[in-house]
């Protein structure tokens, strides 16, 4: 089955750095993959997602690239704030008619004001 | 919308006690799952319904059932709880792909 490796596990960056978190997938077949931030208390939410035919797909501050021939995809946050302070989540689905994810095992971002 | 929705937000049992978790989607969708998360492990699944009238195991499904009573609600039964079922139980809902995730419960067993 699919598994999912995420690092680092915890990320300390000062205020208005970069951010960047990384997973890899095992499972060729996967082609959805997913980005989830989690606060203090909260249930995960998406925050952005990318597709097995786009490289690259960027939302204001928030990108993500992937690379099928590694599965290997990554997070990129910038000029960090912080309330980007949170837990990340990567996952990796098939599109199966139900999009069953594997999780990686989360990343704890702390931005240092 | 209220979104996904979850009760009890807390729970306490003691080993051997039964419970079920609730959960409600009203964003009509067909998709629904239930989740556990313990530190440093990330979110495993434990059951998910495509649709209504069918569910399917997870990673694991051991010491739970699940029933899906209808489209909005999918239930998680704990039948003897055990201390390793301590953990925070999320459930989900999708449509055509995105996971919507409700606030959680935090359950313990002692």
């Amino acid at each position: 089955g699919e598994n999912v490796e995420q690092h680092p596990s915890t990320l300390s960056v000062q205020e208005g750095d970069s951010a960047v978190i990384k997973c890899t997938y095992s499972d060729s077949a996967s082609n959805y993959f997913p980005w989830y931030k989690q606060e203090l208390g909260k249930g995960p939410q998406l925050i952005i997602d990318i597709r097995s035919n786009v490289g690259e797909k960027k939302d204001q501050r928030i990108a993500v690239t992937l690379n099928k021939t590694a599965k290997h995809f990554s997070l990129h946050i910038t000029e960090t704030q912080p309330e980007d302070s949170a837990v990340y989540f990567c996952a990796a689905s098939q599109n199966s008619g139900t999009y069953k994810y594997i999780f990686g095992t989360g990343t704890r971002l702390k931005v240092l004001a | 919308n209220a979104g996904v929705t979850q009760t009890p937000k807390f729970q306490v049992l003691k080993t051997g006690q039964s419970m079920t978790l609730q959960c409600a989607q009203d964003m009509n969708h067909n998709s629904m799952y239930w989740y556990r998360q313990d530190p440093g492990m990330g979110l495993r699944l434990i059951y998910y319904s495509a649709s209504e009238g069918t569910t399917d195991k997870g990673e694991v499904p051991n010491g739970y059932n699940v029933s899906r009573l209808n489209k909005r609600e999918f239930s998680l039964r704990l039948e003897s709880a055990a201390p390793s079922q301590t953990s925070v139980y999320f459930c989900a809902s999708s449509g055509v792909s995105e996971q919507y995730f409700g606030p959680g419960t935090r359950l313990t067993v002692t």
